[in-house]
Formats: structure tokens, C-alpha cells, sequence
């Protein structure tokens, strides 16, 4: 199974920074690459797709690069309403695997 | 709108069986794959199972191999997954998942889960 690791675990942020996750694949998975914002008690929702394809109704400020096996998950301008867990998906193969998730806290 | 919504989780002791259904409406049913997902109490989302649109194809993370059965009825937009021989471990939030294509790729909708709780 393809492994995806997350890095860092947990990040400290302020409100207008701007903020950035990495995801690391155990292979390379080409650009098939998921996002996804978890807030406690709510189920994840989909943010970017395809490594770099913003789904509907996502905020602009939310993007995704990379290719390969190493991907970036950045916010350009930290909102109150982004401090959630963030997890990276791989789509390579059809065993899914999810990242471990990065938790973005208040500074 | 697109809405799923599961049902079936509760207490169930070690080495029992439980069903978990997700009713779908608004799309298409049958176009699309659909996934099962879990979140044990504080940790991580991690893959269960995926189903093909058609249903003939099924896909299982090795964790549950053996143990979980994905099903899907047409007729009723169901999705179901059918646990046996549960452990401690499998004591988690599952979550259904739509995917926007008919293979399982990624997932752009979610239902609010239903939660699983195995122990004596």
C-alpha cells in the first residue's frame, strides 16, 4: 500500500499568515492527490483535488501543488475559520490512504 | 441536494457482527462509487472499503479484509457494510462518501457518520 505522510503534525498560525502542509507519498502517485479540512465533530470536506483543482465553493485562498511524491496544501491568508485538521488522500491506487492529518491551531 | 445519511452504528461485543447502511439521494446513484471511511475517537481518517458504481467491483483496506462486506442497492440508493468478528480496534465514526466518478477516486460529499462503539 501506498504510504502518505504528513508533515508537520501540528502547526501554530495567526490570523493572516500564510500557512503551508507538506504530503509526502511512499511512491510516486502522479498528481492523483486529494485535500480535505476536518472541523471536531463535523465530517472532512473536499477542498482540492488533482493536487492543484479547487472544488466548488472553495475559498480561493486554498491551493495545492506538486506532483510526484511530494505535494503542498498552502493558505495564503490564514481566517478564523480555517483552524481544523487538514488531510492529504491518494488516489493512485484503488487502496486509498489518507495522510495523518495536520492540525492548524491559533498562535 | 445532495445528502447521506448512515445509520446502523451502536455497542456491540467483541467478535459481533453490525450493519451499517447510508441512504443517498439527489444524484444518480448508480454513477457513482461510493466509500466507506473511519475516524477512531481522536485519531486519524482512515479508508475501510469502496465500491464501484456498477457494484461489481469492491475494494478493502487490509485492516478489515475477511471481516467487512460493501454492498449497494440500486433500487433503494443504499449503501451498506456489513462488519463481522468485530474487534476493539474497529470502534471508530464511520463515515460514507460519495465519489464523483465511478470508480473510487476521492470524495466530494460526506455524511455526518454513525458511530461504532465494540466492547464488552
Amino acid at each position: 500500500d501506498i504510504q502518505m505522510t504528513q508533515s508537520p503534525s501540528t502547526l501554530s498560525a495567526s490570523v493572516g499568515d500564510r500557512v503551508t502542509i507538506t504530503c509526502r507519498a511512499s511512491q510516486s502517485i502522479s498528481r492523483w492527490l486529494a485535500w480535505y479540512q476536518q472541523k471536531p465533530g463535523k465530517a472532512p470536506n473536499l477542498l482540492i483535488y488533482k493536487a492543484s483543482s479547487l472544488e466548488r465553493g472553495v475559498p480561493s485562498r486554498f491551493s495545492g501543488s506538486g506532483s510526484g511524491t511530494e505535494f503542498t496544501l498552502t493558505i495564503s491568508s490564514l481566517q478564523p475559520d480555517d483552524f481544523a485538521t487538514y488531510y492529504c488522500q491518494q488516489y493512485n491506487s484503488y487502496s486509498l490512504t489518507f495522510g495523518g492529518g495536520t492540525k492548524v491551531e491559533i498562535k | 441536494e445532495v445528502q447521506l445519511v448512515e445509520s446502523g452504528g451502536g455497542l456491540v461485543q467483541p467478535g459481533g457482527s453490525l450493519r451499517l447502511s447510508c441512504a443517498a439521494s439527489g444524484f444518480t446513484f448508480s454513477n457513482h462509487a461510493m466509500t466507506w471511511v473511519r475516524q477512531a475517537p481522536g485519531k486519524g481518517l482512515e479508508w475501510v472499503s469502496a465500491i464501484s458504481g456498477s457494484g461489481g467491483s469492491t475494494y478493502y483496506a487490509d485492516s478489515v479484509k475477511g471481516r467487512f462486506t460493501i454492498s449497494r442497492d440500486k433500487a433503494k440508493n443504499t449503501l451498506y457494510l456489513q462488519m463481522n468478528s468485530l474487534r476493539a480496534e474497529d470502534t471508530a465514526v464511520y463515515y460514507c462518501a460519495k465519489d464523483p466518478y465511478v470508480d473510487p477516486y476521492y470524495m466530494d460529499v460526506w455524511g455526518r457518520g454513525t458511530t461504532v462503539t465494540v466492547s464488552s
